[in-house]
C-alpha cells in the first residue's frame, strides 16, 4: 500500500508554545489529506479536511485559528497547534487519499503540553 | 444517526477460531468500504477495502458486502494472538470517509 510519513512521532512542550506536525506521502500526490486526533480509547475524531491550494474545511467544535492547517503541495500537509494548553495533549495522525481511493494513515504524532 | 456503526465489543475469540465483526452503513450513496487494524498506541492500518456486493479474501481475512442491507463484514480465520487488536470499519462517501467507533478484538492463547 501507499506510505504517508508523519513527523514527529513524539513531542513534548510547554504551555504557551506552538508545534509543527508535518504529514508527506512519499510514493502517490494527495489532493486531499485528513486530521484526526484521538484520545486514549476513544475512537477517531475528524478535526478537518486539508485540499491541496486551498484552505482547509475545519470541522464543527474545532478551532481553525488554533489548530492552522497548510496543504502548500501535492505530498505535504502540515498541522501547527498554536499556543498548545495540557487539554491539547492528544495524539494526531493524518491520513491520505491514494488511489484506487483508498485511504492511507501516517503513524501519527503524539503531544503532550506540560 | 451515525454513518457507520459497529459493536464495540469486547470481542473474545480463542486461538485458532473465526473472529466475526460486523458493521452497518447508513447512506445508500456509500461507495467504498474499508476496514483498518489499530493496535493500541498505534496508528491505523488498512487491511481490507471492498467494493462490490459479495466477498473478497485475502489470506485469513474475508471481507463481506451487501450493500442491500447496508451492511458490511470482516472474517479472520484461524485467530492468531497477534489479531488482537482493534478493527474499524470505514465507509466512503465523496470525498468522505466516515469510521464506526471500533470493535476490540481479543485473541486468546
Amino acid at each position: 500500500g501507499a506510505v504517508v510519513s508523519q513527523h514527529p512521532s513524539w513531542v513534548i512542550c510547554k504551555s504557551g508554545t506552538s508545534v509543527k506536525i508535518e504529514c508527506r506521502s512519499l510514493d502517490f500526490q494527495a489532493t486531499t489529506m485528513f486530521w484526526y486526533r484521538q484520545f486514549p480509547k476513544q475512537s477517531l475524531m475528524l478535526m478537518a479536511t486539508s485540499n491541496e491550494g486551498s484552505k482547509a474545511t475545519y470541522e464543527q467544535g474545532v478551532e481553525k485559528d488554533k489548530f492552522l492547517i497548510n496543504h502548500a503541495s501535492l505530498t505535504l500537509s502540515t498541522l501547527t497547534v498554536t499556543s498548545a494548553h495540557p487539554e491539547d495533549s492528544s495524539f494526531y495522525i493524518c491520513s491520505a487519499r491514494g488511489q484506487p481511493g483508498e485511504l492511507f494513515f501516517g503513524e501519527g504524532s503524539r503531544l503532550t503540553v506540560l | 444517526q451515525k454513518e457507520v456503526e459497529q459493536n464495540s465489543g469486547p470481542l473474545s475469540v480463542p486461538e485458532g477460531a473465526i473472529a466475526s465483526l460486523n458493521c452497518t452503513y447508513s447512506d445508500r450513496g456509500s461507495q467504498s468500504f474499508f476496514w483498518y487494524r489499530q493496535y493500541s498506541g498505534k496508528s491505523p492500518e488498512l487491511i481490507m477495502s471492498i467494493y462490490s456486493n459479495g466477498d473478497k479474501e485475502d489470506g485469513r481475512f474475508t471481507a463481506q458486502l451487501n450493500k442491500a442491507s447496508q451492511y458490511v463484514s470482516l472474517l479472520i480465520r484461524d485467530s492468531q494472538p497477534s489479531d488482537s487488536a482493534t478493527y474499524l470499519c470505514a465507509v466512503n462517501l465523496g470525498n468522505q470517509f466516515y469510521f464506526g467507533t471500533g470493535t476490540s478484538l481479543t485473541v486468546i492463547p
